[in-house]
């Protein structure tokens, strides 16, 4: 069964530094998604990206974030400049076209840790 | 406020007992409400989800109910086991579908 798959698992960064978070959603999924959640929370919106554009983006998702799809199969989300408060786990989601699919499916997540 | 409200945050139920958790939405326009299990360390599952053109919906020990009216939607776990303990997210989507807001979690323990 497809999945969706996300580098690094786990990756540790100084304060200040830029991250880059990748994801590779299921190959004829249209949706991309990309949640955090912090130790012990609720799992956060960040961004939804459809036909190579943002089209949802929450308050948390400020001019520090910025996604991109550089090719056909990979998904990113880069943090310009690291905050502590950034650690959390990132989750990228996909999901297919159409009014009936709505379900999104969650990568294994990635471990930011900012030091 | 908040888009999703979801309660309780924690629930501790005997083995064979039923577990019901909350939550309530604020965008009328809403029409998917998803329910997700998540284990420690792992990512969220899909467990069960309603469309609101349906008012209940059943997949063996899991149900959700969806009062539109009320804007409240629960899972019901019936019969649960010690493997159900985790944390359950409800979530809804604040504009259109994909802008899904998540409940703040409920962890549910099922003690043998």
């Amino acid at each position: 069964e497809p999945e969706v798959t996300q580098t690094p698992s786990h990756q540790v960064t100084q304060m200040g530094q830029e991250v880059i978070l990748r994801c590779v959603p299921i190959s004829n999924h249209l949706y991309f998604y990309w949640y955090r959640q912090i130790l012990g929370q609720k799992v956060e919106f960040l961004v939804s990206f459809y036909n190579n554009e943002i089209s949802e983006k929450s308050e948390i998702f400020d001019d520090q974030f910025s996604v991109e799809r550089p090719d056909g199969s990979n998904f990113t989300l880069k943090i310009r400049s690291t905050k502590l408060e950034d650690s959390a786990m990132y989750f990228c989601a996909s999901r297919q076209q159409g009014y009936l699919t709505n379900e999104q499916f969650f990568g294994p997540g990635t471990r930011l840790t900012v030091l | 406020g908040e888009n999703v409200e979801q309660h309780p945050s924690t629930l501790s139920v005997q083995e064979g007992d039923s577990a019901v958790i909350k939550c309530t939405y604020s965008d009328s326009a809403s029409n998917y409400f998803p329910w997700y299990k998540q284990e420690l360390g792992k990512r969220p599952q899909l467990i069960i989800d309603i469309r609101s053109n349906v008012g209940e919906k059943k997949d063996q020990r899991i149900a959700v109910t969806l009062n539109k009216t009320a804007k409240h939607f629960s899972l019901h776990i019936t019969e649960t086991q010690p493997e159900d303990s985790a944390v359950y997210f409800c979530a809804a989507p604040l504009r259109g579908n994909n802008d899904m807001r998540f409940g703040a979690g409920t962890r549910l323990t099922v003690k043998p």
